[in-house]
């Protein structure tokens, strides 16, 4: 079964801080990874979708890379603002199956 | 194009009472999925359709639960009886297939006490 792995659960840091998430994934037979935004009581925002075949994906601030082989992922947050503070997952899925497998989220907080 | 629409966005019942959880998928969207979010164990997934038929009830936690799809544009779960240990926040979520990723609505929060 794919287990899905976010490091760290939570993470704080000053704005205008460069960061990075990390996710990892037990099995590589995968066909996309998707990672979301979701602030308090609220539901889940996709930010980036990344295909198996891509390296990577960018949209405005944030930059997530895949490395299918090592079971790996990245979202890159640059020059972060206290509107990121959310907990962000990523969520991967797996060929031969319809629905996604999630990580347990990583809470981020930027402090102005 | 309005999204994924839940209804109710919070639900209180009473233990023993039947809750009805609604969902409007995107139009053209071929699947549809009910999610369980609770802090113990994150998100789990309850049940998928395609083309309003189920594919997957194995995450349904027990007879108590059940899901139905009449047709493209509605899906409903229903809990009966409910319970405590039901309290969570239940997510749909849309998809052309899972190469176009998914897209998820704000999710209805039930207490059930």
């Amino acid at each position: 079964k794919q287990e899905v792995t976010q490091i760290p659960a939570a993470l704080s840091v000053p704005e205008g801080e460069n960061l990075v998430l990390n996710c990892s994934f037990t099995d590589s037979a995968i066909y996309n990874l998707q990672w979301f935004r979701q602030d308090p009581g609220k539901g889940l925002t996709s930010l980036l979708l990344i295909q198996s075949s891509q390296r990577e994906q960018t949209s405005g601030r944030l930059n997530a890379s895949l490395d299918k082989s090592s079971g790996r992922s990245t979202l890159y947050i640059a020059a972060s603002q206290p509107g990121d503070s959310a907990t962000y997952l990523c969520a991967v899925g797996v060929t031969g199956a319809n629905n996604l497998f999630f990580g347990t989220g990583t809470r981020l907080t930027v402090i102005p | 194009d309005a999204g994924v629409i839940q209804s109710p966005r919070h639900e209180v019942t009473e233990m023993g009472q039947e809750v009805t959880l609604r969902c409007k998928p995107i139009s053209g969207h071929d699947y549809l999925f009910w999610y369980r979010q609770t802090m113990m164990r994150g998100l789990e997934l309850l049940i998928y359709f395609n083309n309003n038929v189920p594919i997957d009830d194995s995450g349904m936690p027990e007879d108590r639960f059940s899901a139905k799809m009449p047709n493209a544009s509605f899906s409903t779960l229903k809990i009966q009886p409910s319970e405590p240990r039901d309290s969570a926040v239940y997510f749909c979520a849309s998809s052309r297939g899972g190469y176009y990723g998914y897209t998820f609505g704000s999710g209805t929060r039930l207490t059930v006490v």
